[in-house]
């Protein structure tokens, strides 16, 4: 069955350090992957997609992703954090034929200043 | 940013009674989803619709929830007898190209 597994619930790092964000997915044939972020007390918004092609994909505020297809992950990455970035991310997979997205269980990004 | 507009952004209601949100959709969007957040952040897709039309839903066997996306009016889902275990975010998302675009969710609680 088609799921996402984002393994660290919490992750804290200090502000202007790098970043990386884990997701895993377990997918028949190739997946189209998104990273969201949802803010407190907001909905989600779309950091970056993945769709067939270049492995690596940049999205706003300096984000991107990359995805393994060995590894069945796509991981996100920032090279410099800021506080504005303390939120919630979510990794989602699209079935294909549905549409309907198939989202990880979140990680909570903290920021040290 | 995303255009999907939702409406209210907070509903409380008693159980038994009746909870109803809106959703206008990004222009342009034929493909309208709504989903259901818990407070565990674990997402369920309910139902999404094309024109109208209904493409998927999952098995309301409860027939409590129920939903529309008529012609020229929002989107709108309905419960129609709440219960404590439907206190949640619902978002609304409609689909450009393949990525799907997020409103601000409309968080109800049953009290």
């Amino acid at each position: 069955a088609q799921s996402v597994t984002q393994p660290d619930a919490r992750v804290t790092v200090s502000e202007g350090a790098s970043l990386q964000l884990r997701c895993k997915y377990s997918y028949f044939g190739t997946p189209y992957l998104f990273w969201y972020v949802q803010y407190p007390r907001q909905g989600l918004q779309l950091l970056l997609k993945y769709y067939p092609g270049d492995p690596v994909v940049q999205g706003v505020n300096g984000f991107e992703a990359e995805f393994s297809k060995s590894n069945s992950s796509f991981h996100l990455r920032k090279a410099s954090v800021h506080w504005s970035d303390w939120a919630v991310y979510f990794c989602a997979v699209s079935i294909y034929n549905q549409g309907k997205l198939i989202f990880g269980q979140g990680t909570k990004l903290s920021i040290k200043p | 940013n995303s255009k999907v507009i939702q409406t209210p952004r907070y509903l409380v209601k008693g159980q038994g009674q009746k909870a109803k949100m809106r959703c206008i959709p990004e222009k342009g969007h034929p493909v309208v989803f709504w989903y259901q957040q818990n407070k565990n952040n674990e997402f369920k897709f309910l139902i999404n619709f094309q024109n109208q039309e209904v493409l998927q839903q999952i098995d309301m066997t409860e027939k409590r929830f129920s939903a529309e996306c008529p012609s020229n009016s929002p989107c709108s889902l309905e419960i129609q007898s709440s219960e404590a275990g439907d206190s949640a975010l619902y978002l609304c998302a409609s689909r450009g190209r393949r990525e799907q675009y997020f409103g601000p969710g409309t968080r109800l609680t049953v009290l």
